[in-house]
């Protein structure tokens, strides 16, 4: 079947440290793959995506790149500030099927100053 | 447009009372999905709606929960009887179809059992 499967949080990390999130993937032909972002007690909303293999969403300095070799989808972000503090859902809509958004389990980050 | 509203905001009930959480979409957009949050088991899709019919509630808990979507622009989750374990922030999204269109989700609806 189709899922998503995000690292474990919660991420620590000081202001202007490098981010890593990972997410991989499994799903059959070539899914569109996103980032959501929670801020607290928001609903979530679209950080980036990517619709085909090698493509590269970005947006608020986060980047992500459709990796069909390794089904990987992996968020990062070279200098990360405290208001990046927020749960990150790595998120799937399955190829043949544009309806259903399946989401990873969602990792927390924590930015101190 | 002012986006996904969803009400209420906050729910404290007592077990065993009925629960109605309610949703208005975004004007035009074709798809509807009711998720819930838990930090046991993260975001789950509980039921979606196309053009205003129910297309997969395999997400549904059990027979205590239902949704409907009497027209395009509102749609009701309902819980009858609630139980303590329904706990959890209740989301609404909607979108256009699409395989590379994003959802959009409203602030969700926080039910706290008693």
């Amino acid at each position: 079947g189709n899922s998503v499967t995000q690292m474990e949080g919660p991420v620590t990390l000081s202001e202007e440290a490098f981010l890593t999130i990972n997410c991989t993937y499994t799903a059959t032909g070539y899914p569109s793959l996103f980032w959501y972002v929670q801020y607290p007690g928001e609903g979530l909303q679209l950080l980036l995506k990517a619709t085909k293999a090698d493509d590269k969403g970005s947006n608020k300095g986060f980047e992500a790149t459709y990796r069909k070799e390794t089904t990987s989808f992996h968020l990062e972000k070279g200098s990360v500030q405290v208001s990046d503090s927020a749960v990150y859902f790595c998120a799937l809509t399955p190829w043949g099927n544009t309806d259903k958004l399946i989401f990873g389990t969602g990792t927390r980050l924590q930015v101190f100053p | 447009d002012a986006g996904v509203i969803q009400s209420p905001r906050h729910e404290v009930t007592e077990m065993g009372q009925e629960v109605t959480l309610r949703c208005k979409p975004i004007s035009g957009h074709d798809y509807l999905f009711w998720y819930r949050q838990t930090m046991m088991r993260g975001l789950e899709l509980l039921i979606y709606f196309n053009n205003n019919v129910p297309i997969d509630d395999s997400g549904m808990p059990e027979d205590r929960f239902s949704a409907k979507m009497p027209n395009a622009s509102f749609s009701t989750l309902k819980i009858q009887p609630s139980e303590p374990r329904d706990s959890a922030v209740y989301f609404c999204a909607s979108k256009t179809g699409g395989a590379r269109t994003e959802a959009f989700f409203g602030q969700g609806t926080r039910l706290t059992v008693v």
